[in-house]
């Protein structure tokens, strides 16, 4: 596509449900970044996805988080067991390792999650 | 590990006048990049510095990346309503493997 296309836009759940979160970079790129950002706040690194590479998981705030990226384009961020506290926005980034718009990241319009 | 650090946090302007927002590296920087979010938006690239003391202006932004490759600053001439936002840097090590962002500075300015 155009652009990183994050879905569903709008997600509310009940507290202890578990919600997946789907990104699609642009295509050919080949790495991938997950945020969360709270109201008002900076963006919180989540996971880092590189090609083939083993992702960089060292921003996940508990093991209640994962993520995966199948084939290298579509990711799904999963958070089992929600709580209010992972109330916010997750975006997207993807980026290309090579050409003028090398490392740029261009950033998908999140999911706003809401936990009741 | 490699920390980006931004400020101030936060900035309230009267329209017209100037700003400017610092960024400090814990490391040495292979570029810098800043991004801006807008009220309810996502971050969109701005600019890419890569070279020691480089300066790229865009209209009535300026932006300066450090001799040491350590930091950078965004300076807005004549702030405009329509400057409100966040500005985010970033920065991407000599090992080339991630892009680090910034906490942000949030620009508020007053009409």
């Amino acid at each position: 596509g155009a652009g990183v296309s994050q879905s569903p836009s709008n997600k509310v759940t009940e507290k202890g449900k578990d919600v997946e979160l789907r990104c699609d970079p642009i295509s050919g790129h080949t790495a991938l970044y997950w945020y969360r950002q709270s109201l008002g706040q900076g963006l919180e690194f989540l996971i880092y996805f590189q090609g083939n590479s083993a992702p960089d998981k060292s921003g996940l705030p508990s093991d209640r988080f994962s993520a995966e990226r199948t084939g290298g384009s579509v990711s799904t961020l999963t958070i089992q067991r929600t709580q209010q506290e992972d109330s916010a926005v997750y975006l997207c980034a993807s980026s290309s390792r090579q050409g003028r718009a090398k490392n740029i990241q261009y950033f998908g319009a999140g999911t706003r999650l809401s936990v009741l | 590990g490699q920390q980006v650090m931004q400020i101030p946090q936060y900035q309230h302007v009267q329209e017209g006048e100037d700003f400017t927002t610092y960024c400090n590296s814990s490391t040495t920087l292979s570029n810098i990049q800043w991004y801006k979010q807008r009220p309810g938006g996502h971050p969109v690239f701005l600019i890419q510095l890569v070279k020691s003391g480089e300066v790229k202006k865009q209209k009535r932004l300026t932006f300066q990346f450090g001799e040491a490759k350590k930091n950078s600053s965004l300076h807005i001439t004549a702030t405009q309503t329509t400057d409100v936002g966040t500005y985010f840097c970033a920065g991407i090590n000599n090992a080339g493997n991630m892009l680090t962002f910034g906490g942000g500075t949030r620009l508020m300015v007053k009409p």
